[in-house]
């Protein structure tokens, strides 16, 4: 069955810095994989997602995602954090095999240091 | 509406009473998904209708609960006889897209659930 984990439920980066969230993924096939984000109150928001085009994903507020086969990872980056990105981020996949599913990680919450 | 609508945004049971969980979906969406996420925890799966059908009901966690969906839009999850395992929050989804492996889906806020 497709999961992915979400390494570090917590991160955080001062103003400015680069912002690296891990996902890896397990999966038997070769997946469709997501990220969501949660901001304070709000529902889940779609950041971007991989759907086996381009490896090098963009998304909205600056993000971008790298689909990485080799290291079954999908890691989610910005190169320089503001403030307003203090949330939760969620990874998620969808195995093309089996039971087709959205599956979500545990979850990051990322702070942002002034 | 113009998003994804749950109601009662807070809810606060008793052991052992019953509680209904309303959705609104983006009106014209023929998905609708039911998602379960406890504390600390990334939402799991209960549920997805496409119109009026319910699909998939596999991750519903027993028979207390139950999902419907009669005229293919608005939703209602019902929980019987809640226990202190069911607090959570209960997020609703929905897609314009049918099948659940579109991935694309538009939450709600979710509907906060504590029982005592």
């Amino acid at each position: 069955a497709q999961s992915v984990t979400q390494l570090g439920s917590h991160v955080s980066v001062s103003e400015g810095a680069l912002v690296l969230l891990r996902c890896n993924y397990s999966s038997s096939v070769p997946p469709y994989l997501f990220w969501y984000v949660q901001y304070p109150n709000q529902g889940l928001q779609l950041l971007l997602k991989y759907t086996s085009a381009a490896t090098l994903v963009k998304g909205i507020n600056g993000f971008e995602a790298e689909f990485k086969k080799s290291e079954t990872s999908f890691h989610l980056t910005k190169p320089s954090a503001h403030m307003s990105d203090a949330a939760e981020y969620f990874c998620a996949v969808i195995s093309l095999q089996g039971a087709q599913k959205l599956v979500f990680g545990q979850g990051t919450r990322l702070t942002i240091n002034p | 509406g113009a998003g994804v609508s749950q109601s009662p945004r807070y809810k606060v049971a008793k052991r052992g009473q019953d509680v209904a969980l309303r959705c609104d979906p983006i009106s014209g969406h023929v998905s609708l998904f039911w998602y379960q996420q406890a504390l600390g925890q990334g939402p799991e799966f209960l549920t997805y209708f496409q119109n009026e059908a319910q699909l998939d009901k596999s991750g519903l966690p027993s028979d207390r609960f139950f999902a419907e969906r009669p005229e293919g839009s608005v939703s209602t999850l019902k929980i019987q006889r809640t226990q202190q395992e069911d607090s959570a929050v209960y997020l609703c989804a929905s897609s314009s897209r049918p099948g659940q492996n579109t991935g694309e889906l538009f939450f709600g806020e979710g509907s906060r659930l504590t029982v005592l």
